[in-house]
């Protein structure tokens, strides 16, 4: 069964403080791995994609990296509205295109 | 905005009762996906469907049912609903085949009183 980790449950940060998120996996066969940011009481936003170990996408002040087991999401000189919970997912190979997500990271940056 | 339109936004009724949830893809977007999620879990898969057809799923109770018209939008059904399906029920789509990506209504906050 696939599975995702994420740590920590909850980062505080200062305004410009650096830091990243982790998400540890186990799927049989990844196709792609996600990553959600997630306003309270709103629909997870599409961030980035990941399709195989190396692979670094940007945007902004958020950088995600994968290798064969886990996942990174840095965040570099944060800002308050970069506040939410971000989530990761992954999807398997094989079979249909559900995802499989983790419980998520609720990132506060303290201005 | 992610394209995907989710109504109602709210829902509050009664034990026993029934509801129907409605989703409306992106533009072109063929999948359509619905997920629930919960204070104490994550996002928990429910159910996929594909032009039309049911494509996979996952953790759904019997008492929940979807379906998928032949204008790709896709209505949730949820029945004889107890305390314990208070949750977000959100919809996501995706357009088949090598971009996977899955786009995210704003949900549906479901209360059960």
């Amino acid at each position: 069964e696939d599975q995702v980790t994420q740590s920590p449950e909850a980062l505080r940060l200062q305004e410009g403080e650096s830091s990243s998120l982790n998400c540890s996996y186990t799927v049989s066969g990844l196709r792609g791995l996600f990553w959600y940011r997630q306003d309270p009481g709103k629909g997870p936003e599409f961030l980035f994609t990941l399709y195989s170990a190396g692979e670094e996408k940007e945007k902004e002040r958020l950088k995600a990296t994968l290798t064969k087991k886990e996942s990174f999401l840095h965040i570099t000189a944060p800002k308050p509205e970069d506040s939410a919970t971000y989530l990761c997912a992954v999807q398997a190979n094989f079979g249909n295109e559900k995802l499989t997500f983790g419980t998520g990271t609720r990132l506060t940056i303290i201005p | 905005d992610s394209g995907v339109t989710q109504t109602p936004k709210h829902l509050i009724t009664a034990t026993g009762q029934r509801v129907t949830l409605r989703c409306s893809p992106r533009s072109g977007d063929l999948s359509v996906y619905w997920y629930q999620q919960s204070l104490d879990q994550g996002l928990q898969f429910l159910i996929q469907y594909y032009n039309g057809e049911e494509r996979a799923k996952g953790n759904i109770l019997e008492r929940f049912s979807a379906q998928q018209f032949p204008d790709l939008h896709s209505e949730l059904n949820l029945s004889s609903l107890e305390l314990g399906d208070s949750a977000l029920y959100f919809c996501a789509s995706s357009v088949a085949g090598e971009r996977t990506e899955a786009f995210f209504g704003q949900g549906t906050r479901l209360t059960v009183v």
